[in-house]
Order: structure tokens, then sequence, then C-alpha cells
């Protein structure tokens, strides 16, 4: 158990529609990421918050919007849904920014949310 | 363009031998390599990482190998066991990005008893 969580598990939703993912990060870390994960793609990055602001995005759709609330946890908003947003998405926390890694200060992942569009 | 880089989608080893999965990166901005392990229906887990001041670092059986000329880095584990039996991705990140990492495709690891 990496400490961090992630609802819901599984999801099933129509196209066109719009989900909320909901990420609570390991207690003490203030960084949050988001990565999507597809069959062809491997893990991709989303976004980044630290302490409640937006810190680095990566290949974020202008569909999604993500936020991090003043007690660390976040949410990932997914609108206008299509059949290729079908994925795992994965939050993961970190105490500070991520670099320098080490054993003591790394990235830890929760289990995912399955999103199947249909 | 994938900037990391995991050639072999799939290894098979026979259980007690070592098992060396291979990464390679295109982008020379990264100074910081990850190793993690995926199980079915689980979130990747931290292995071990590198940084690019050094060329090998050890944690138990696993051993993260750094070649900074190639732009190629190697995780060796040995003895491999049953239980190592997971996908391993491979990550890279550059300072000043604020951590966020790069991840390979995986590579599907199958120890044998």
């Amino acid at each position: 158990d990496s400490g961090v969580t992630q609802t819901p598990k599984h999801l099933i939703t129509a196209t066109g529609q719009r989900v909320t993912l909901r990420c609570s990060p390991r207690s003490g870390d203030l960084s949050v990421y988001w990565y999507q994960q597809s069959l062809d793609q491997g893990l991709q990055f989303l976004i980044q918050y630290y302490n409640g602001e937006e810190r680095a995005k990566g290949n974020i759709l202008e569909r999604f919007s993500a936020q991090q609330f003043p007690d660390l946890h976040s949410e990932l908003n997914l609108s206008s849904l299509e059949l290729g947003d079908s994925a795992l998405y994965f939050c993961a926390s970190s105490v500070t920014l991520g670099t320098p890694f080490s054993s003591g200060n790394t990235i830890y992942f929760g289990e995912g949310s399955w999103l199947t569009v249909v | 363009d994938q900037q990391v880089k995991q050639n072999s989608p799939s290894l098979s080893v026979q259980e007690g031998r070592i098992s060396i999965l291979n990464c390679d990166y295109t982008n020379s901005m990264f100074d910081y390599f990850l190793w993690y392990k995926k199980y079915p229906a689980e979130g990747p887990t931290f292995l071990i990482s590198i940084s690019s001041i050094k060329d090998k670092n050890e944690d138990g059986r696993f051993t993260v190998f750094l070649n900074k000329s190639a732009k190629h880095l190697s995780l060796h584990i040995v003895p491999s066991q049953p239980g190592d039996s997971a996908v391993y991705f491979c990550a890279a990140s550059a300072s000043g990005s604020q951590g966020n990492l790069i991840f390979g495709k995986g590579t599907k690891l199958s120890v044998k008893p």
C-alpha cells in the first residue's frame, strides 16, 4: 500500500459525459501528479500540483482539468469524454517538488482509476 | 517522439538467474532515472533510482547501471525470483522539470520456477 488513495477504482460512462477522479496523497506529501496510461501510449504525465498551485503541465487535453484543494487532495475532471479517453488514470504524490530523487524522496503511485468510455 | 525507450516488451528468465532490463533515453537534460515495478491491478511501485552523477546504484538484489555517454541504463536483478514477475518501467526526470517523470512503455518480466 503506497498510501495514495484513488476513487473510484472503476468507472464506465458514455461519450460526451463528464467525470471526476479523486486522489488523496500520502500523509505529508505536498506534490500531486496525474498520469494517464493507455494501451498504446504507456504512462503519460498530465499535470502536477504543489501545495495547491499548478506547477507543471504535460500532455493534458483542454477538456481535462485538475485542482488541488487546501487539504491537499486533488481532483481530475474529464469532460466531453471520447472513446479514446478510456484509460487507467494514476495519481501520484511526493513530499517535495520531485528532484533530487532518492529512496527517501520519490514519487508514490496510487492503484489507479479505470475509466471506460462507451 | 519517445524520449525514454524500453525496446524489449518482454523478457523470460529462469529462477535464480540474472534478469537484465534495458532502457535508452534521448534527452541529455535527464539527470535522474528511476525504475518502477508494476503488478496487474496495482499502481507502479518505486524500486530504485540513480542520479546522473553516479554510474551504479545497488539495493539488495537490484542494481541499476547508468552509461551517460550511451544514454543507456539497465536494471539487473540477481538472483531472479518468481515474485519478480511484473512489468518494469524505466522513468527519467530533469532537474527543473518539477519532478514529472517521463516513462518508457515497460518490459514484462517473467521469472520461471
